[in-house]
């Protein structure tokens, strides 16, 4: 059984158009997160959420607008994409004050 | 704003042999975890080993092992008896206990595994 789990896990799109990254995570965890990791591999936190509510979000832009629609749950939708946006996109869930965050398998999102 | 500084871009190392990579940060708190996550060509993020600040054993996880040194904020990682599955990029990650519990990395090392 998948424990964190993403989809899709690529997405070729061209500038402008709008798109969604789903995860789903059968952790029975409260809280869930979205890292960016550029191409030089590195990797940072843009949002988190704890039982639905958004607990960071990190200078991202407002194009990028994450939803929880319950604590299992954690998509991240995209509007008029860039170039810039290219990247690889982790979904994460943990429980809250345990340490340890389980990651999905990645969405490597491709703007031309 | 807590860093993570992983000093190595590149490692190798013999199959069979031991390794450490280097990792230091910097925090004011007292209370956090550190982690060194594994990511393969496949990409996914394997979880490796956990350390918990208040605790001043070292954490060991079969041939992986943990040299943390508070004081100094080094937090060293051991793979002894390398295995070709062993090649990967390994990151550094620290988070503060409470509040946004957020994981900040270091920037990687490329661990290459020679035959």
């Amino acid at each position: 059984d998948t424990a964190v789990s993403q989809t899709p896990k690529y997405l070729v799109t061209q500038m402008g158009n709008d798109k969604s990254i789903k995860c789903e995570q059968n952790l029975g965890h409260d809280t869930m997160y979205w890292y960016k990791q550029d191409s030089k591999k590195f990797l940072k936190i843009m949002f988190s959420y704890n039982n639905k509510e958004l607990i960071i979000n990190e200078t991202v832009p407002n194009r990028f607008s994450p939803k929880s629609p319950d604590k299992a749950h954690l998509n991240l939708h995209i509007n008029s994409l860039e170039l810039g946006d290219s990247a690889v996109y982790f979904c994460a869930s943990s429980q809250a004050r345990k340490g340890e965050q389980y990651f999905g398998p990645g969405t490597r999102l491709t703007v031309t | 704003a807590q860093t993570v500084t992983q000093s190595q871009p590149e490692m190798s190392v013999q199959e069979a042999e031991t390794v450490t990579l280097s990792c230091t940060y910097d925090t004011s708190e007292s209370d956090y975890y550190l982690f060194w996550y594994k990511q393969p060509p496949s990409r996914q993020m394997i979880l490796v080993i956990r350390q918990e600040a208040y605790k001043q054993q070292n954490a060991t996880e079969n041939r992986f092992s943990v040299n943390f040194q508070k004081a100094a904020k080094s937090f060293s990682l051991k793979i002894s008896d390398s295995q070709l599955g062993d090649a990967a990029m390994y990151f550094c990650a620290y988070r503060v206990q409470g509040g946004s519990e957020k994981l900040v990395f270091g920037k990687g090392t490329k661990l290459t595994v020679n035959p």
